[in-house]
């Protein structure tokens, strides 16, 4: 069964500019979170999916969106990068009760 | 506020050695509990979790935890460790509200020694 691919593992992207991660789930997960770790601040949990649906979101500003498709793929985007959005974005996928499946994340390095 | 707490940001131990990382929660109703490893630049691999029942609950590569409620705590034990276990781990806490999002404590990374 194959795992939660994130695409492009490795971004550069400079100040202003906005990028596009995406995150394919495993099959039949049809809930998509995604998480954001720095050195910082640590994990932290920007928003999930169910279903097309936003169900929750972290406390980020609306820069940070998302949206997943019919089939459960999702993306995330961040508009108007600031270098401190620099971070390791991971993806996670789930059937029910939290149990999060993670993918091996984009490194987004913003310059 | 729900949170996550792990106390010890490094440990290091010796290869054979037992291992036990602290976690800590804090959470009104019963929480979903779960322990993640890290490897350098790599995502989350799920170690363990607990829903119900048993306190005491089994993982993957020997790692065990137990929950103790009247502790609000939910500790990683491994009775021997091996190099490979050099790694980050993550404590985090689930919720019942119909929705996936984990609050994650910050981290302990662990250092074995040979």
């Amino acid at each position: 069964k194959a795992g939660v691919t994130q695409t492009p593992r490795y971004l550069i992207k400079t100040r202003g500019q906005q990028v596009t991660l995406s995150c394919s789930p495993i099959s039949g997960h049809r809930s998509v979170s995604w998480y954001q770790q720095t050195p910082g601040q640590g994990l932290q949990f920007l928003f999930e999916y169910f279903s097309e649906t936003q169900r929750n979101k972290g406390n980020f500003p609306g820069r940070f969106s998302g949206r997943q498709f019919s089939n459960s793929r999702s993306e995330m985007n961040v508009s108007t990068l600031e270098l401190g959005d620099s971070a390791l974005y991971l993806c996670a996928s789930s059937i029910d009760r939290n149990e999060a499946f993670f993918g091996q994340g984009t490194r987004l390095t913003v310059v | 506020a729900q949170s996550v707490t792990q106390p010890d940001i490094h440990i290091t131990v010796s290869e054979g050695a037992s291992l036990e990382l602290r976690c800590n929660y804090s959470y009104g109703a019963t929480p979903y509990l779960f322990w993640y490893v890290q490897s350098p630049g790599q995502g989350l691999q799920l170690l363990l979790k607990y829903f119900s029942g048993d306190t005491l609950v089994q993982g993957i590569k020997g790692f065990e935890a137990e929950f103790k409620r009247s502790q609000s705590s939910f500790n990683l034990r491994k009775p021997s460790v091996h190099w490979s276990d050099a790694a980050e781990y993550f404590c985090a806490v689930g919720f019942s509200g119909g929705y996936n999002k984990l609050i994650f404590g910050a981290g302990t990374r662990l250092a074995v020694h040979p």
